[in-house]
């Protein structure tokens, strides 16, 4: 069975860190990009970062860009978020997802097929 | 970035069709994909691609595309079908991905 399961979610101190961690099974995880996409407490789904399958290629979205870094052990079929500089506004569910790619002619459509259930970060003092 | 637009809500008769629909700059060089949420539980990939399914999505649920819209259409809304629709794509720059606000459909 295809899954992806997250951990390291946790209640952390406006200013702190935290690690999370998905750990992936199913499928060869050195042929996928990933991505972390975040929904908060009565907001919609955003997302946060992706690193391609080598890990060459690594973007985020402004609002996380230079505090999160992401990064995955294609060895232990794990990727990884670095979350620093918390803020209240970072409080949010954390899913890992897997990237999807389908060719149309010239035309490369990526979206994610394969999601974890999530891991809660709730960021207060 | 670019951003998508979507309705904040609608509703639909017990099995009427009803259409979401999805607006944005990238929409006009790449597909949207569609993501289903039901409270506390994960989302779900219904739609991406021209038309495409998923294992397990039921031939009631369709995309389409045209100019910078994409739309959602479920064809004969089941109760089931309750919850939030998410649209999603690429941005024009191709190095972030995009997700609309979301769509509360009430069956």
């Amino acid at each position: 069975e295809v899954q992806l399961v997250e951990s390291g979610g946790g209640l952390v101190k406006p200013g702190g860190s935290l690690r999370l961690s998905c750990e992936a099974s199913g499928f060869t995880f050195s042929n996928f990009g990933l991505n972390w996409v975040r929904l908060a407490p009565g907001k919609g789904l955003e997302w946060v970062s992706f690193i391609s399958s080598s890990g060459n290629y690594i973007y985020f979205a402004d609002s996380v860009k230079g505090r999160f870094t992401i990064s995955r052990d294609n060895a232990k079929n794990s990727l990884y978020l670095q979350m620093n500089s918390l803020g209240a506004e970072d409080t949010a569910v954390y899913f890992c997802a897997r990237d999807g790619l389908a060719v149309f002619g010239f035309l490369h459509h990526y979206y994610m097929d394969v999601w974890g259930k999530g891991t809660t970060v709730t960021v207060s003092s | 970035s670019s951003e998508l637009t979507q309705d904040p809500a609608v509703s639909v008769a017990l099995g009427q069709t009803v259409r979401i629909t999805c607006q944005g700059d990238s929409l006009r060089s790449d597909f949207a994909s569609w993501y289903q949420q039901k409270p506390g539980q994960v989302p779900v990939l219904v739609i991406y691609g021209k038309d495409n399914r998923p294992s397990g999505i039921p031939d009631r649920f369709s995309g389409s595309r045209s100019g910078n819209t994409a739309s959602l259409t479920i064809t004969g809304a089941q109760a089931e079908d309750e919850a939030d629709y998410y649209c999603n794509s690429r941005d024009t720059s191709g190095n972030q991905y995009v997700f609309g606000a979301g769509t509360k459909v009430t069956v």
